[in-house]
């Protein structure tokens, strides 16, 4: 089953907007972690946010948010003040953290593109 | 402080050639991981390492290995290449193994198999 599920392949924001990019998540871990990167087309994957399951608060980094609905079992990132670099593919990633098991699950992307 | 590099960034090999990727993690990081990148099937975990010992495999064939070297630097091997092999190859290290340890990634290697 799939474990992270993004269902937009692709979005387009006006720059200066916010946006949110959605993501599910399956687990039947009670512990576990939510991250999103993001990757340019240079290809290297920036990390952008953490979100752990038993936060009480939702994540923000600068323009990035984290709306996290643990019971929906849905962690969107919201980035606000959208810049024409943050064109660029967006991954929703899970760690699974009673398994011992270090490796993330990615979900498909969905590719921004900011729009002049 | 440096971040996770890779070599090479590129490459080209035929069907049949082997090929070893190298990965340096960033500085104290002890964790890295691989992924393969791929169009069809996304991002798909390889196999991880921590302090020299393969902790976890991806449902990867037998080709696929690695090893991971007392300064925590990490090589993948892939023998006997295929078509499908052609992929973005990125390693990602993490300074330990706790949930939140963030793994930062590098720019990754792109295999052209021909």
């Amino acid at each position: 089953a799939q474990k992270i599920t993004q269902t937009q392949p692709g979005m387009f924001v006006q720059e200066k907007e916010a946006v949110t990019l959605d993501c599910t998540y399956d687990t039947s871990d009670p512990s576990y972690g939510l991250f999103w990167y993001k990757q340019p087309s240079s290809g290297e994957m920036i990390f952008l946010i953490y979100q752990g399951s038993y936060d009480q608060q939702n994540a923000t980094e600068g323009r990035y948010s984290l709306n996290f609905q643990k019971a929906r079992k849905s962690a969107n990132l919201v980035i606000s003040a959208s810049q024409l670099g943050d064109s660029a593919m967006y991954f929703c990633a899970m760690r699974e953290l009673q398994t011992g098991a270090n490796n993330l699950f990615f979900g498909t992307g969905t590719r921004l593109t900011v729009i002049p | 402080k440096a971040g996770v590099t890779q070599t090479p960034r590129y490459l080209i090999k035929t069907r049949g050639q082997q090929v070893t990727l190298s990965c340096s993690p960033i500085s104290g990081h002890r964790s890295v991981s691989w992924y393969q990148q791929t169009p069809g099937q996304g991002l798909q975990f390889l196999f991880e390492y921590f302090s020299e010992t393969q902790r976890n495999k991806g449902n990867f064939p037998g080709r696929f290995s690695g090893r991971q070297f007392s300064n925590s630097r990490s090589e993948m091997n892939v023998s006997t290449l295929e078509l499908g092999d052609s992929a973005l190859y990125l390693c990602a290290s993490s300074f330990g193994l706790a949930g939140a340890d963030t793994q930062y990634f590098g720019p990754g290697t792109r295999l052209t198999v021909l």
